[in-house]
């Protein structure tokens, strides 16, 4: 079975200093990896996908994601954040089954931007 | 297009009435979610269809809870009889197959 840790709950930086967001999954093929955030008393945005091809993926508002299989892991980085991306982060792993992407998504992480 | 639609955005009822919240996915895509997301128990599937068929209704916590899908532009998901567990926000996804989903902006629901 497909799972997901954000081992971070809670993540507080300075607005300008730089943002990784762990994330590990657990899977026994070639995952499709995401990235979601969410705004308060929003829904989810997609931040950016990891499918195939290249394992450094770039994504909305400046955010970026590295796919390293050996470490099972997928951490969303921005290298200088700004108040305004203070929300939850949501990653999530999918897998192809039968046409349908059975996605399961991580507990999440908030992130919190001070000045 | 205006993305995934749902209504109401937040709705309060008392325990024991019904509850139905509704959910017009992106057009064009095949594939609707239902998810539910507390602070306990995170964000859960409860229910998907591929072209208007449920093929997956395992994460529906009780009887109580059932979804519809009667055309390919309209879904809905019913509470009956409500209850104070059930407070959540509901979501409604959509994809096409094979690609990422896209979320609706939720309903807060609220039983008392």
């Amino acid at each position: 079975a497909q799972s997901v840790t954000q081992p971070d709950i809670h993540i507080t930086v300075s607005e300008g200093a730089s943002l990784e967001l762990r994330c590990n999954y657990s899977y026994g093929a070639t995952p499709y990896l995401f990235w979601y955030v969410q705004s308060p008393g929003q829904g989810l945005q997609l931040l950016l996908k990891y499918f195939s091809g290249d394992t450094l993926v770039q994504g909305i508002k400046g955010f970026e994601a590295e796919f390293k299989r050996s470490q099972s892991s997928f951490n969303l980085r921005k290298p200088s954040v700004h108040w305004s991306d203070a929300a939850e982060y949501f990653c999530a792993v999918g897998s192809n089954s039968g046409g349908y992407q059975k996605v399961t998504f991580g507990t999440g992480t908030k992130l919190q931007v001070i000045p | 297009d205006a993305g995934v639609i749902q209504s109401p955005r937040h709705e309060v009822t008392e325990m024991g009435q019904e509850v139905t919240l509704r959910c017009k996915p992106i057009s064009g895509h095949d594939y609707l979610f239902w998810y539910r997301q507390t602070m306990m128990r995170g964000l859960e599937l409860l229910i998907y269809f591929n072209n208007n068929v449920p093929i997956d209704d395992s994460g529906m916590p009780e009887d109580r809870f059932s979804a519809k899908m009667p055309n390919a532009s309209f879904s809905t998901l019913k509470i009956q009889p409500s209850e104070p567990r059930d407070s959540a926000v509901y979501f409604c996804a959509s994809s096409h197959i094979g690609h990422e989903q896209y979320f609706g902006p939720g309903t807060r629901l609220t039983v008392t």
